[in-house]
């Protein structure tokens, strides 16, 4: 597809339980972010990928949140041992390498609607 | 934390100019000022951005103030498909990935 694609869309899981959460970035699309966003809540940076790597793991909030990427494309964000405050909307973005000039724009995926219960 | 600010709420009525206010008086000399919405249940879609000069697309337009302490993102006619939350970030291109770290936004109502 054309765009940033993400699924399951809605995901219901029992507490204790771990989750996978998957992104598909547009194509070409080096850069990879994911975000959160509780019940009437603004968004809340989680994660940064650049290629494979990912420089800033800075909104994390805790260890039980981890993301991978691989061959630059597919990124998986995975949540063990999940809580009821977990429940959310996780929002994936890919774009270009930012850069001065350049095609800069961010596009957001509709998200994975999780729900712990 | 967001490096801005921006009221809760604005109300507009239909077919008139939407006029969203921001300010960001700590911008770097390398922060861009973008703009992004999201329409209920559905992920952030971008509308412009700019660096010190003004800017226009199909969507809408952008004016930043000279000293660039802030903007506002003009809708020229708004319709009743424009009612969304109106982001207004600041975003570093050259550093932390080019980020964007959203504050709370303007709910914008487009009022018939």
């Amino acid at each position: 597809g054309a765009g940033v694609s993400q699924s399951p869309s809605n995901k219901v899981t029992e507490k204790g339980k771990d989750v996978e959460l998957r992104c598909d970035p547009i194509s070409g699309h080096t850069a990879l972010y994911w975000y959160r966003q509780s019940l009437g809540q603004g968004l809340e940076f989680l994660i940064y990928f650049q290629g494979n790597s990912a420089p800033d793991k800075s909104g994390l909030p805790s260890d039980r949140f981890s993301a991978e990427r691989t061959g630059g494309s597919v990124s998986t964000l995975t949540i063990q041992r999940t809580q009821q405050e977990d429940s959310a909307v996780y929002l994936c973005a890919s774009s270009l390498v930012p850069r001065i000039g350049g095609n800069t724009e961010a596009f957001f995926g509709q998200g994975t609607r999780l729900t712990v219960v | 934390d967001a490096k801005t600010t921006q009221p809760p709420s604005m109300d507009c009525a239909e077919g008139r100019a939407a006029n969203l206010p921001c300010n960001h008086s700590t911008i770097s000399g390398n922060e861009y000022v973008y703009w992004y919405r999201q329409i209920h249940s559905q992920g952030p879609q971008y509308i412009i951005h700019g660096l010190k000069n003004n800017e226009t697309n199909e969507m809408a337009s952008l004016i930043i103030t000279e000293d660039r302490k802030s903007s506002t993102l003009i809708l020229p006619h708004a319709t009743l498909r424009d009612t969304a939350v109106y982001y207004c970030i600041v975003r570093a291109l050259y550093n932390q990935g080019g980020k964007l770290i959203f504050g709370q936004g303007t709910e914008l109502s487009v009022k018939p």
